[in-house]
Order: structure tokens, then C-alpha cells, then sequence
């Protein structure tokens, strides 16, 4: 199984420039989240997917886009980039229900110059 | 969800257990305590998780106290490999909506 698959791995934008950063997962799990982590941070919440349709914000969502219309997909959409969104970005999978755990992609390396 | 404390830092010699403490004081009942670790810039990784009692899989062992308000995760023969920064949250599970991994404990093993 892939497991959960991000695009691209690396990436160098310019400021007021957009792009989407893309997430699959096809393990057919309901949630779906991602995450920014900052050098010598940990993971911060940016916005979440409990389902198909269904997306709400996470801690550090403003500037950041998404929907869900798919349970394997959630893509991230930054419409206008910020140096201040320089970071590494990951995304998230889980099945719904206690007692599960969470499944993460190998991140996205994200430069606003 | 419950705020978790760690230390910032740990070393271990290699061969010899790692044991990496976590509090949790705030952790309510339908909460599990879960670890995960980051090698270097790769994405987090699932360890162990647990509830009331002491979980062991292949990996690690993870010993929780009686009235839960703290874990330790013990990696019981460390090898250079394990070097990681290690995270521990407490959450139900399913979705982690609104769970922030803290800035966790890095662990230096050492030869």
C-alpha cells in the first residue's frame, strides 16, 4: 500500500504566488488533516477533514484553502504565499472511531522567497 | 485535548533502554495517551498507544500510571536508529482534530 502520498516533495514559490499542495491517501480513511511544522517546532493543526464534503480549521489556518469532495483526496491551497508560510507541511490520515492511530505523509518542504 | 509535558532533550547509550517520560495531569477518561516519533524531517511515525494498561508491541513498551496522569515509552535496547524526537499526545483517537504535537523530547542515542 502507499499509504498517504504527498506532492510535490519540494517546492520554492514566489511571494503572491499560488499553488496546491496535494494529499492522497488509499487506505479509505474518513479523516484527513494537515499539518505546518516550523524549524525546532512541532506539528501545528492547520485545518482538518472528518469526511467527504465535511472540513473544518485547525489552530494556524489563515491563509490556507481546502475541501474534501473525495475521501482519498484533501488538498491544500495556498492562494496568495507568504514568506511568514516557509515551512514543511504534512498531511494526515486516520480511520474514524477511539483508538486508532494516525498515518502521515513524508511532508512537503515549502520555500516563499 | 490534554496538554502533555515532556523533556526537551534525553541521551541513551546504544544497547542500553530509553525511557521517555510524559505528562499528561489534565488526560480525561475517553483519551488514549499515544506516541509517535519524527527521524529527522521525515513525516511522524506511529509507536504504541494505550489506554489504562501497559501496551508492548515490537517496538516499545509504554507503561502507564494508575491514575493516568503520566506515561513513560520505554525503547528497550536503543540502537543509533532510534535517534528521533519523540512525541506524546493524549487523544480519542479517529481524526485528531484538534490535536497539536507539543515540540516533543529529542532522543540522542549514543554509540
Amino acid at each position: 500500500n502507499a499509504g498517504v502520498t504527498q506532492t510535490p516533495k519540494f517546492q520554492v514559490l514566489k511571494t503572491g504566488q499560488s499553488m496546491t499542495l496535494q494529499c492522497a491517501q488509499d487506505m479509505n480513511h474518513e479523516y484527513m488533516s494537515w499539518y505546518r511544522q516550523d524549524p525546532g517546532m512541532g506539528l501545528r493543526l492547520i485545518h482538518y477533514s472528518v469526511g467527504a464534503g465535511i472540513t473544518d480549521q485547525g489552530e494556524v489556518p489563515n491563509g490556507y484553502n481546502v475541501s474534501r469532495s473525495t475521501t482519498e483526496d484533501f488538498p491544500l491551497r495556498l492562494l496568495s504565499a507568504a514568506p511568514s508560510q516557509t515551512s514543511v507541511y504534512f498531511c494526515a490520515s486516520s480511520s474514524a472511531g477511539m483508538n486508532t492511530e494516525a498515518f502521515f505523509g513524508q511532508g512537503t518542504r515549502l520555500t516563499v522567497v | 485535548d490534554a496538554k502533555t509535558t515532556q523533556p526537551t532533550s534525553m541521551d541513551c547509550a546504544e544497547g542500553r533502554a530509553a525511557n521517555l517520560p510524559c505528562n499528561h495531569s489534565t488526560i480525561s477518561g475517553n483519551e488514549y495517551v499515544y506516541w509517535y516519533r519524527q527521524i529527522h524531517s521525515q513525516g511522524p511515525q506511529y509507536i504504541i498507544h494505550g489506554l489504562k494498561n501497559n501496551e508492548t508491541n515490537e517496538m516499545a513498551s509504554l507503561i502507564i500510571t494508575e491514575d493516568r496522569k503520566s506515561s513513560t515509552l520505554i525503547l528497550p535496547h536503543a540502537t543509533l536508529r532510534d535517534t528521533a524526537v519523540y512525541y506524546c499526545i493524549a487523544s480519542p483517537g479517529g481524526g485528531y482534530q484538534k490535536v497539536t504535537f507539543g515540540t516533543g523530547t529529542k532522543l540522542q542515542v549514543i554509540p
